[in-house]
């Protein structure tokens, strides 16, 4: 079974600059969450999507980050514009709703 | 602060056995986590244990919760040096709203 893929895996912008991440999350997983984990630090939830819904987004900083999960599939996180405490791993993953995420591998952002 | 709290380093000899700690703060969690995380790689589910339990065996792991004190363990029996890595443990809500700690670093000398 194939896991949770991310991309791309590394990526460095210059402060005020765009990006975007994308996640294709395992086959039949209903549930997708976007994570940022800023290091030294546990991953922090910023979204969770149930199908193509947003069930959490209550850490997401809604003044600069966006996500959508068109078709309840793969999703997309963007950030614009971005700042220098934006550098962080951001991290996908899924899960069927019970008690298990599988996460991806992660894509590392570095925001000079 | 971290709603979830972890000691930050652990460094233990190859073939004792190694006890990370981690304190957390609803008493409504359901679900209590451990997670593993190598250098460049996700996050990975070692196991869990439902606020119900009060212990869970896995072959070399052994997770052990006081919910009196908010207070989860895990037991890695015969560390190895492939189980150098970092260790975050984490809460939910019937797996909603997830809350990580910081992390323990376990460094596993030969």
């Amino acid at each position: 079974e194939a896991g949770v893929a991310q991309s791309p895996r590394y990526k460095i912008i210059e402060k005020r600059q765009s990006v975007a991440f994308w996640c294709n999350p395992i086959s039949g997983h209903a549930t997708l969450y976007w994570y940022q984990q800023i290091l030294g630090q546990g991953p922090k939830l910023l979204i969770q999507f149930q199908n193509n819904g947003v069930v959490d987004d209550s850490q997401l900083p809604k003044d600069r980050f966006s996500a959508e999960r068109l078709k309840g599939v793969d999703s997309t996180l963007k950030i614009q514009p971005a700042k220098l405490e934006d550098s962080a791993v951001y991290l996908c993953a899924s899960g069927t709703g019970s008690y298990e995420q599988y996460f991806g591998p992660g894509t590392r952002l570095t925001v000079t | 602060g971290e709603d979830v709290e972890q000691s930050l380093f652990l460094s233990v000899r190859e073939g004792d056995s190694s006890v990370i700690n981690c304190t957390y703060t609803d008493s409504s969690s359901t679900y209590l986590y451990w997670y593993k995380q190598e250098p460049g790689a996700g996050l990975q589910l070692l196991t869990y244990i439902f606020s119900n339990m009060d212990m869970k065996q896995d072959q070399r792991l052994t997770v052990l919760l006081n919910k009196k004190d908010k207070h989860l363990s895990l037991r890695i029996a015969d560390t190895q040096t492939g189980d150098s890595a970092i260790y975050f443990c984490a809460e939910s809500i019937n797996n909603n709203d997830m809350r990580f700690g910081a992390g323990t670093r376990l460094t596993v000398k030969p």
